[in-house]
Parts: C-alpha cells; structure tokens; sequence
C-alpha cells in the first residue's frame, strides 16, 4: 500500500551542529508536505510546508527539499537547539485532501 | 489564549465503561479532526467533521463516535472501551476542509485497564 515513512526512527545531534531529518513518501499523486514538531507532553505543532510544484522552502532555521523523482522529503534544522529536541512529523497530503503522518524521527540534541 | 484544547488531560477508566473526550477550538475554524497516536507515535486520522460533511476513517471502530453540538466543539465519544483504545487522541482544527495546516490541541492520554 502507499505509506509515509522515515528512514531514521531516532537522531542524536551535537548543539550547534545542522539536522537532516529524512521522509519518504510512495503516493505520487500527493501533492502538499508538511512537516510538524511534537515535544513531550504536547501536540503536533505546524513547522513548515512545501507544495509539489516546489523543490525547496526556507523558513527561520529551517529547509524542507523535496525530491519528487525518489519521492524523498527531508526537513534541514540549522544550528540545533537544545529546544529542538522532539519527535518530527512529516505529513503528505494527496489530491483527495487524505492527510497521512508518517512514523515520526526523534531528534535529540546534545548540549 | 489556547486555540485548541482538550479535556481530560489523562483519563483512566475500565475496560467495558463508556467515556468522552471535549475539544473545544477558539480560531474560528470550518473544520475539526480526531486523530489517534499509538505508543509507538504513529498519528492516524479517524475523523474529520465540518458543517456539512462527517469523514469517518473505514477503520475506526463503530463504538467511535464524533458528535458536534456546534462549530467550535468535536466531542469524541467511546463506547464499550478496550485495552487497545489505550492511546493518546489529538483534536485538530483547520480553516476549512481544503486547508491543509492543522493545529492540533494538547492531547487526552488514554489508559484503558
């Protein structure tokens, strides 16, 4: 069947340094990607967004690529925070407005 | 102020009883989802509702039920509980169906014994 998935289910990165989180996704038909953070203890908390028609979108600290031709997603954190650390969500949503999570990637930062 | 909100926070009950989650949304918007989590953080969709449409997931058991007294609340109700409803279930809100960014509330953690 057609799924999200990560490739990397846990993280660990050293403060200051950049983070690649890694999604890949099997619907071609899809066409919006949103990446979410979730923190211990709390909801899904929108991060950033990309429609097919775009390979690349900058936020604050934050890139996300897609790759349609491996259908490949990755969400790029520059200068890790301690206040990163959580479980990142990418989320693919296709033409028939069906939103899907994949399994999530914990991100863990070392002070 | 929160925009989306949850009651209970946690809630423990017995296998058999019959409970309700509150969501309670003050954006303003169309629509509202329930989402379920499992331990392993897996987010699966088991409803959207707007005022006009109820988009039930095929695979969300029947003694799930969303109910709607009005556009700001999808409350969630749970017959005949069972040890694998234990879960954490998220209420979301988006502007309308077709807007994709969803604003989840804080979640209610489930613990079905």
């Amino acid at each position: 069947g057609e799924s999200v998935g990560l490739h990397l289910p846990t993280l660990s990165v050293q403060e200051g340094d950049n983070s690649i989180i890694n999604c890949a996704y099997s619907n071609s038909a899809s066409d919006y990607f949103i990446w979410y953070k979730q923190e211990s203890g709390k909801g899904p908390q929108f991060i950033i967004d990309i429609r097919s028609n775009m390979d690349k979108r900058q936020g604050q600290r934050v890139t996300v690529l897609l790759n349609k031709t491996v259908k490949h997603l990755s969400l790029q954190i520059a200068a890790t925070q301690p206040g990163d650390s959580a479980v990142y969500f990418c989320a693919e949503k296709s033409n028939n407005n069906d939103m899907r999570f994949g399994a999530g990637t914990r991100l863990t930062v070392k002070p | 102020d929160t925009a989306v909100s949850q009651t209970p926070k946690y809630l423990v009950t017995q296998m058999g009883n019959d409970k309700s989650i509150k969501c309670e949304q003050n954006l303003g918007h169309d629509t509202m989802y329930w989402y379920k989590q499992d331990s392993k953080k897996f987010l699966k969709i088991m409803f959207s509702y707007n005022n006009k449409e109820l988009i039930i997931n095929e695979t969300v058991p029947n003694r799930f039920s969303p109910k709607s007294p009005d556009k700001a609340h999808l409350n969630l109700h749970i017959n005949s509980l069972e040890l694998g409803d234990s879960a954490v279930y998220f209420c979301a809100s988006s502007q309308d169906p077709g807007t994709e960014t969803q604003y989840f509330g804080p979640g209610t953690r489930l613990l079905v014994l």
